[in-house]
């Protein structure tokens, strides 16, 4: 059974830091790997998708990288500022079943 | 664009009440899904439809019950309330292949 686990659970930076936000998975059988943000009371804003034949992918000052034979993804965000503060969550989807398997989130707050 | 529309998004139910959530997209995706959010257990998916005309179990099916309308239309009911049903419910949609879920903004549920 694929487990999605994000550390830490919250991070605290002060703007203009560079951060990076950690997921890992257990089956490494992915198609591909989604980063979403969560504003509170909000719904999940779609970031970053990654196949599973890639490494990377960017999006303005975000980027994220995928190792699939170690299980692991990171999302880099350069030059943090206030309006980043969320939770970001991280999705893998497997071959063979049609659902996403989330990570629990890491809580992030910049602060000004 | 409208996207995933979800109704209502608030809602509080007495136990033993039932109620439909509705979704409904725009993007002309033929799968959906419908997850719940509960703190520190992420989401998990309750129901998805791959294509028109099928539903499917997820990893937390009981207590529910499901009907793909149509293409954009997917509904959730709960046929009898029970506490344990509080949750944020979310609906996404995804286009087949290796495509990026898009999530509508949630249901938050209170049955009390």
């Amino acid at each position: 059974k694929q487990e999605v686990t994000q550390i830490p659970a919250a991070l605290s930076v002060p703007e203009g830091e560079n951060l990076v936000l950690n997921c890992s998975f257990t089956d490494s059988a992915i198609y591909n790997l989604q980063w979403f943000r969560q504003d509170p009371g909000k719904g999940l804003t779609s970031l970053l998708l990654i196949q599973s034949s890639q490494r990377e992918q960017t999006s303005g000052r975000l980027n994220a990288s995928l190792d699939k034979s170690s299980g692991r993804s990171t999302l880099y965000i350069a030059a943090s500022q206030p309006g980043d503060s969320a939770t970001y969550l991280c999705a893998v989807r497997g071959t063979g079943f049609q659902k996403l398997v989330f990570g629990t989130g890491t809580r992030l707050l910049v602060s000004p | 664009n409208a996207g995933v529309t979800q109704t209502p998004k608030f809602q509080v139910l007495k136990t033993g009440q039932s109620m439909t959530l509705q979704c409904a997209q725009d993007m002309n995706h033929n799968s959906m899904y419908w997850y719940r959010q509960d703190p520190g257990m992420g989401l998990r998916l309750i129901y998805y439809s791959a294509s028109e005309g099928t539903t499917d179990k997820g990893e937390v099916p009981n207590g529910y019950n499901v009907s793909r309308l149509n293409k954009r239309e997917f509904s959730l009911r709960l046929e009898s309330a029970a506490p344990s049903q509080t949750s944020v419910y979310f609906c996404a949609s995804r286009e087949q292949g290796n495509t990026e879920a898009f999530f509508g903004q949630g249901t938050r549920l209170t049955v009390v």
